[in-house]
């Protein structure tokens, strides 16, 4: 059965610039995770959504990052104004609840110019 | 706050076994979780344990859990080239669904 798709696969962008990741969980999977993998950061939690309680925004590391979950299935990642330091791999992850292991998509590789 | 420590590296000969240690601080985790990143790709879940069992046993993986110590391991029996990978131990918060990982094992097979 299909996994965890993200796209884009890969984006370059300039700093400064807005980008948007997006996120289509596994069909059914009703919980939402983003994280981030970066080499001196290792992998850290950024946002967690869950049917349709008020997502868990404790990991997003400033006002420019931010996430929607439209109809409790595709989520779209935005980074505004980016940064060099916003180089990463931004992977998503679902599960079929709180309390079920999660499945992680192959990420976006993010790289600021 | 919650942390999970593992061992950055780890080489064995194929066929040999290969066990990745993992220590975590939340005594209220209920579930732990072991996954595999290979080059370029995400995470794989390979398995998990809940808080209230000491071993799991999946084909050539076993998983043991000391709670007392909070001490987590991961044994590959008859290690081949193909499990070279980063290992990532994993806690999951008590608060939430969020998952704590450790900073990953990479395991290298020589032939």
């Amino acid at each position: 059965g299909a996994g965890v798709s993200q796209s884009p696969s890969n984006k370059v962008t300039e700093k400064g610039k807005d980008v948007e990741l997006r996120c289509d969980p596994i069909s059914g999977h009703t919980a939402l995770y983003w994280y981030r993998q970066s080499l001196g950061q290792g992998l850290e939690f950024l946002i967690y959504f869950q049917g349709n309680s008020a997502p868990d925004k404790s990991g997003l590391p400033s006002d420019r990052f931010s996430a929607e979950r439209t109809g409790g299935s595709v989520s779209t990642l935005t980074i505004q104004r980016t940064q060099q330091e916003d180089s990463a791999v931004y992977l998503c992850a679902s599960s079929q609840g709180q309390n079920q292991p999660q499945h992680f998509g192959d990420g976006t590789r993010l790289s600021i110019l | 706050g919650e942390d999970v420590e593992q061992s950055l590296f780890l080489s064995v000969r194929e066929g040999d076994s290969s066990v990745i240690n993992c220590t975590y601080t939340d005594s209220s985790s209920t579930y732990l979780y072991w996954y595999k990143q290979e080059p370029g790709a995400g995470l794989q879940l390979l398995t998990y344990i809940f808080s209230n069992m000491d071993m799991k046993q999946d084909q050539r993986l076993t998983v043991l859990l000391n709670k007392k110590d909070k001490h987590l391991s991961l044994r590959i029996a008859d290690t081949q080239t193909g499990d070279s990978a980063i290992y990532f131990c994993a806690e999951r918060d008590n608060q939430g669904g969020k998952l704590i990982f450790g900073q990953g094992t990479e395991l290298s097979v020589k032939p």
